[in-house]
């Protein structure tokens, strides 16, 4: 069935290095990826999303690129900042009617000034 | 527009007790969804709804029943609450068109003693 995996965590980056949090996954169809953030105490946001191969998703210094021959989703920031501590979880949206999240299992990072 | 919001934020039962989780949107979106967040298993979903009326169940629906009578509202109940549903709860919406993504609440942490 369709799933996501990604990195275990806990990361742990200085402030200013470069991060990648690896993302892989299996699907029927032609899913769209997003990676969502999750400050400590509060909801999901959504971060990126990306929704056809070779499409680029960006937004507050993050990249993730849609690869459909690898099946990968990997996000990436060049420069990450003490506020960018949080989880991250990679997602893909399955083609069938219910458009349901499917969700890897969450990769904490930790920034440390 | 306050988005999605989810009462109540938290919550302590005691085995065998019910409740029910309120889940409200005003973004008129068709698609409402109810997951559940465990510590390294990212987000699973119990149950979901396409529309004002209609409900179907996710990946781990045992122990829950869900209601979608009014199209902003979906409920979540659990009528003999077991300490394995101790966990955080998160609702989520999204519209029928557009590029997939879901709109999530703040959660409700519940906890079963």
């Amino acid at each position: 069935g369709d799933s996501v995996t990604q990195m275990e965590g806990p990361v742990t980056l200085s402030e200013e290095a470069f991060l990648t949090i690896n993302c892989t996954y299996t699907a029927t169809g032609y899913p769209s990826l997003f990676w969502y953030v999750q400050y400590p105490g509060e909801g999901l946001q959504l971060l990126l999303k990306a929704t056809k191969a070779d499409d680029k998703g960006s937004n507050k210094g993050f990249e993730a690129t849609y690869r459909k021959k690898t099946t990968s989703f990997h996000l990436e920031k060049g420069s990450v900042q003490v506020s960018d501590s949080a989880v991250y979880f990679c997602a893909l949206s399955l083609t069938d009617s219910s458009y349901k999240l499917i969700f890897g299992s969450g990769t904490r990072l930790l920034v440390r000034p | 527009n306050a988005g999605v919001t989810q009462t109540p934020k938290f919550r302590v039962l005691k085995t065998g007790q019910s409740m029910t989780l309120l889940c409200a949107q005003d973004m008129n979106h068709e698609y409402m969804y109810w997951y559940r967040q465990d510590p390294g298993m990212g987000l699973r979903l119990i149950h979901y709804s396409v529309g004002e009326g209609t409900t179907a169940k996710g990946e781990v629906p045992d122990g829950y029943n869900v209601s979608r009578l009014k199209k902003q509202n979906f409920l979540l109940g659990l009528e003999s609450a077991a300490p394995s549903q101790t966990s955080v709860y998160f609702c989520a919406s999204r519209t029928s068109g557009g590029t997939y993504e879901q709109y999530f609440g703040p959660g409700t942490r519940l906890t079963v003693t």
